[in-house]
């Protein structure tokens, strides 16, 4: 069963574009929700997170859009830079301190 | 910022052989956890631990065991390594207490022939 589904598995933007990476989940009760990114050859790191009061979290050119009706959410990446080229994972935090990870989609930034 | 180590970094084992990794923490987190990353996959929850004594099964427990004989240790234990653990495993501590955050450690490359 998988519990955390991310879409697309790669994309490509060019530099200067909103890169928008999707997330759906199964389980309403759900409340914890980061996303990492892990660069090649490197581990995964904490990038940004919310939690279901909040529709949305805005840090920099990062911003989650959370819908709890639907059990999605989305990373958008505005002004990408080639810099941002990297594995994106969704998470949650599926029950005390349980933390699943999605597939991970890989995002390619082209100067 | 924790501090997750991990031993070795890379390691070849042999079909049959036992197999252990290594993970300490320098930063009393309650929670540490080891994953596995293989492509097509994302990162898989193998076990997990909420302190000293404690170990959870994850997602993906069958043919592994842990160990947290201390807040600081937590090693994964391969009885019988087959080929199918080849994978690279990350070890990862968390705070609790209210804070979901993960702090990894750097991986191990761990190839069984």
């Amino acid at each position: 069963q998988q519990q955390v589904r991310q879409s697309p598995q790669s994309l490509t933007v060019w530099e200067g574009e909103t890169a928008i990476l999707n997330c759906s989940y199964e389980d309403s009760t759900f409340d914890y929700f980061p996303w990492y990114w892990q660069f090649p050859r490197e581990s995964p790191a904490l990038l940004i997170a919310i939690r279901p009061v909040s529709n949305k979290k805005e840090d920099g050119r990062f911003t989650i859009f959370f819908n709890k009706r639907e059990k999605k959410l989305s990373l958008h990446i505005t002004d990408s830079q080639p810099g941002d080229s990297a594995t994106y994972f969704c998470a949650v935090d599926t029950n005390a301190y349980k933390v699943i990870f999605g597939k991970g989609t890989h995002l390619h930034v082209l100067p | 910022e924790a501090a997750v180590t991990q031993s070795p970094r890379n390691k070849v084992a042999v079909t049959g052989g036992k197999v252990t990794l290594s993970c300490n923490q320098t930063n009393n987190h309650n929670n540490m956890y080891w994953y596995r990353q293989d492509t097509g996959h994302g990162l898989r929850l193998i076990h997990y631990s909420y302190g000293a004594g404690s170990t959870e099964k994850g997602d993906i427990p069958d043919g592994y065991k842990a160990s947290r004989p201390s807040q600081e240790n937590f090693s994964l234990i391969l009885e019988l390594a087959t080929p199918s653990q080849t994978s690279v495993y990350f070890c990862a501590s968390g705070p609790g207490q209210g804070d979901e955050r993960l702090f990894f450690g750097h991986g191990t490359k761990l190839s069984v022939l």
